[in-house]
């Protein structure tokens, strides 16, 4: 089974400054893994998806995110982050072969100016 | 991609009763699933819904409390029964994209219910 593993529970940043907000999966077959973000009152959006291929995966709103295979991490980045990036951001990890999406705890993203 | 449309959007319900919750897909799709996020919490699956067959239920969660229906591919219903406090959440519907093989789940806008 899969699970995941985000260690930072909230994120004070200041804008304009950059971010990283940590992910962590564990599985013994291969995967796929998903960042969303969830705006306050509001439904879950897809930031970025790795499936395969080139371990740097480019999202929306200029989000970023690293696939490490051998610290089986999957990192979410920003080089500067705005007001409007303060959300939840959960990673997310499915195995290849079934479609069930096992979610991280959430990491709060609070951005000020 | 797919569009998904909830409802209710919100309830407020008293301890006891019953509610049920719709969700409507703009595509067909194989499987949908439905999801709890309990206040401050991450997600938690609660079942997967085939049409044509009885849902698939998560551990720590039975069909009784949560009875599933999926008449068509673009349709199904999540009810909540003799709701307590504990029930108070937000319910999300979720679908695959049509390329399955893609992994990416789609997912409604949820339907926040508060229990009384």
């Amino acid at each position: 089974a899969q699970s995941v593993t985000q260690l930072d529970s909230q994120v004070p940043v200041f804008e304009e400054a950059p971010v990283e907000l940590r992910c962590n999966y564990s599985s013994s077959v291969s995967v796929y893994l998903f960042w969303y973000v969830q705006y306050p009152n509001q439904g879950l959006q897809l930031l970025l998806k790795y499936l395969s291929g080139s371990t740097l995966v480019k999202g929306i709103n200029g989000f970023e995110a690293e696939f490490n295979k051998s610290q089986t991490s999957f990192h979410l980045r920003k080089p500067s982050v705005h007001i409007s990036d303060t959300a939840e951001y959960f990673c997310a990890v499915r195995n290849t072969g079934f479609q069930k999406l096992v979610f991280g705890t959430g990491t709060r993203l609070l951005v000020s100016p | 991609s797919a569009v998904i449309s909830q409802k209710p959007s919100r309830d407020i319900c008293q301890r006891g009763t019953s509610l049920t919750i719709q969700c409507q897909v703009d595509s067909q799709v194989t499987m949908m699933f439905w999801y709890r996020q309990q206040p401050g919490q991450s997600l938690t699956l609660i079942a997967t819904a085939n049409q044509g067959s009885e849902a698939t239920y998560e551990s720590g969660f039975v069909i009784d409390k949560f009875p599933i229906s999926r008449p068509n591919l673009t349709f199904s219903t999540l009810t909540v029964s003799n709701m307590s406090p504990e029930d108070s959440s937000i319910y999300l519907c979720s679908v695959a994209s049509g390329a399955s093989n893609t992994g990416e789940l789609f997912f409604g806008e949820g339907s926040r219910l508060t229990v009384l």
